[in-house]
């Protein structure tokens, strides 16, 4: 079945440290991959999203790039904040549907 | 407006009790979906819903009952639950159909402790 492997957490970094959460992928098909992040105590919020091979998402500094030969869409921010803690969904969706698949999630921590 | 507006933010209620968790989205979004997040775990699909009907329903037992009264608006009713039940209820909402799989967009969630 469709899966996606996050790297273990918790990630901890020094404020303006640059960030890198590996991300692979496992589906049958080709699918529209998603960063959703989560603030304590909050919802999901699409952070970025690349719908095809070779297409970068990128928002508030986050990037990400499809990469179909790898199966991989890592996420990077070159220089992080307190704020960006949270924990980090990386996900894809193969139907019409919209349904996600999700990785276990990457907890951030950044310190002052 | 891109919101997915969840009621009640939080809900405690005894194993006996009917309880019903709303959700609202004015996107126009034709599916629908409800998810569960127990506590450092990803979320897990439950039911789908396009165009007010029932298209998955993950095995989720009955004492979960959903609910699509229109294009706006999903409920899910709860009764007889248990204490594992516990943990965040998402709602989400997204364009159906098209070339590509689109996001889904997330509201807030409902805190369920079952006691």
């Amino acid at each position: 079945g469709d899966s996606v492997t996050q790297m273990e957490g918790p990630v901890t970094l020094s404020e303006e440290a640059f960030l890198t959460i590996n991300c692979t992928y496992t589906a049958t098909g080709y699918p529209s991959l998603f960063w959703y992040v989560q603030y304590p105590g909050e919802g999901l919020q699409l952070l970025l999203k690349a719908t095809k091979a070779d297409d970068k998402g990128s928002n508030k500094g986050f990037e990400a790039t499809y990469r179909k030969e790898t199966t991989s869409f890592h996420l990077e921010k070159g220089s992080v904040q307190v704020s960006d803690s949270a924990v980090y969904f990386c996900a894809l969706t193969l139907s019409g549907y919209s349904t996600l698949t999700f990785g276990k999630g990457t907890m951030l921590l950044v310190s002052p | 407006d891109t919101e997915v507006t969840q009621t009640p933010k939080h809900l405690v209620m005894g194993m006996t009790n009917k309880k019903s968790l709303k959700c609202e989205q004015h996107m126009g979004h034709r599916a629908m979906y409800w998810y569960k997040q127990k506590a450092k775990k990803p979320p897990e699909l439950m039911f789908v819903y396009s165009y007010e009907k029932l298209s998955i329903n993950e095995s989720v037992p009955s004492r979960f009952s959903p609910e699509c009264p229109n294009s706006s608006l999903l409920n899910l009713h709860l009764h007889a639950l248990q204490p594992e039940d516990s943990a965040l209820y998402l709602c989400a909402s997204s364009v159906l159909g098209g070339p590509m799989n689109t996001e889904a967009f997330f509201g807030q969630g409902t805190r369920l402790t079952v006691v």
